[in-house]
C-alpha cells in the first residue's frame, strides 16, 4: 500500500466550477501537508502548505486537512483555464540516515490531471 | 532570476551508456534532492544532500550516484543506463531542512533505448 494515495483523474470541468482534489495517507508521522501545481513540461511549484487540521484559504484556493481521517483536500473556486495543470499533494515527515542525522522527507501523491475548459 | 537550472532538457541514451544530469541553483540553498517522476508513481526520491560534501540515499538510489562538491551544484550520474531508468528527472532545493518549500528545476526527460 502506498503511503499517499491520490486519484490520478483526469478531471475535466467547465470554467467557473468548484474543483475538489483529494489525497489520503496512512503514515501518522506526516506533519506538514502541501499542494504543488505542475504545468505541462515544467517542474512542480508550491501552491499551499499547512500543518494543522482545519482549513487554510489563499484567494480561490482552500486547503483542508483532517488528521483524524488522514485525508487532505484542495478546493479551487471559480476555476479558470489557467488552473489546468497536474496537482500533487505532498506530505513531510522526518527520517534518519545511517549516521543518525534527521532530515525532512517529502512523500508525493501520484498527481491529479485537471483540465478547465472555457 | 534563474532558481534551479537543469541540463540537458532532453536526452536519449543507449542501454549501458553513462551520463551526468546537471543541476545548479543560485539561491544558496543547503538542501538539494533528485527525484524521478513516472506515470502513476508520483515523485520518488533518488538521492539528497544536506550540504556540500554530504549526500545520502533516498528511496530509489540503485543505478545512480551523486556528489556535492559545492553548494550550488548537485549532479546525478547514471552509471550504466537501463530502460527502467526512462523517466523525467527533477532536481529540487530548499533553504531549510524541513523542506517547507521545495524549488524545482524544469526537469530532464530521459529515454533509454
Amino acid at each position: 500500500q502506498k503511503e499517499v494515495e491520490q486519484d490520478p483523474g483526469p478531471l475535466s470541468v467547465p470554467e467557473g466550477a468548484i474543483v475538489s482534489l483529494n489525497c489520503t495517507y496512512s503514515n501518522s508521522a506526516f506533519q506538514y501537508f502541501m499542494w504543488y501545481r505542475q504545468y505541462s513540461r515544467k517542474g512542480p511549484e508550491l501552491l499551499m502548505y499547512t500543518y494543522s487540521s482545519g482549513n487554510k484559504e489563499d484567494g480561490r484556493f482552500t486547503a483542508q486537512v483532517d488528521k483524524s481521517s488522514k485525508y487532505i483536500s484542495l478546493f479551487i473556486r471559480d476555476s479558470q483555464p489557467s488552473d489546468s495543470a497536474t496537482y500533487l499533494c505532498a506530505m513531510k515527515s522526518f527520517s534518519q540516515n545511517a549516521g543518525g542525522t534527521s532530515y525532512g522527507k517529502l512523500t508525493f501523491g501520484q498527481g491529479t490531471i485537471l483540465t478547465v475548459h472555457p | 532570476n534563474a532558481g534551479v537550472t537543469q541540463t540537458p532538457k532532453f536526452q536519449v541514451l543507449k542501454t549501458g551508456q553513462s551520463m551526468t544530469l546537471q543541476c545548479a541553483q543560485d539561491m544558496n540553498h543547503e538542501y538539494m534532492s533528485w527525484y524521478r517522476q513516472d506515470p502513476g508513481m508520483g515523485l520518488r526520491l533518488i538521492h539528497y544532500s544536506v550540504g556540500a560534501g554530504i549526500t545520502d540515499q533516498g528511496e530509489v538510489p540503485n543505478g545512480y550516484n551523486v556528489s556535492r562538491s559545492t553548494t550550488e551544484d548537485f549532479p546525478l550520474r547514471l552509471l550504466s543506463a537501463a530502460p527502467s531508468q526512462t523517466s523525467v528527472y527533477f532536481c529540487a532545493s530548499s533553504s531549510d531542512r524541513e523542506w517547507t518549500e521545495a524549488f524545482f528545476g524544469q526537469g530532464t526527460r530521459l529515454t533509454v533505448v
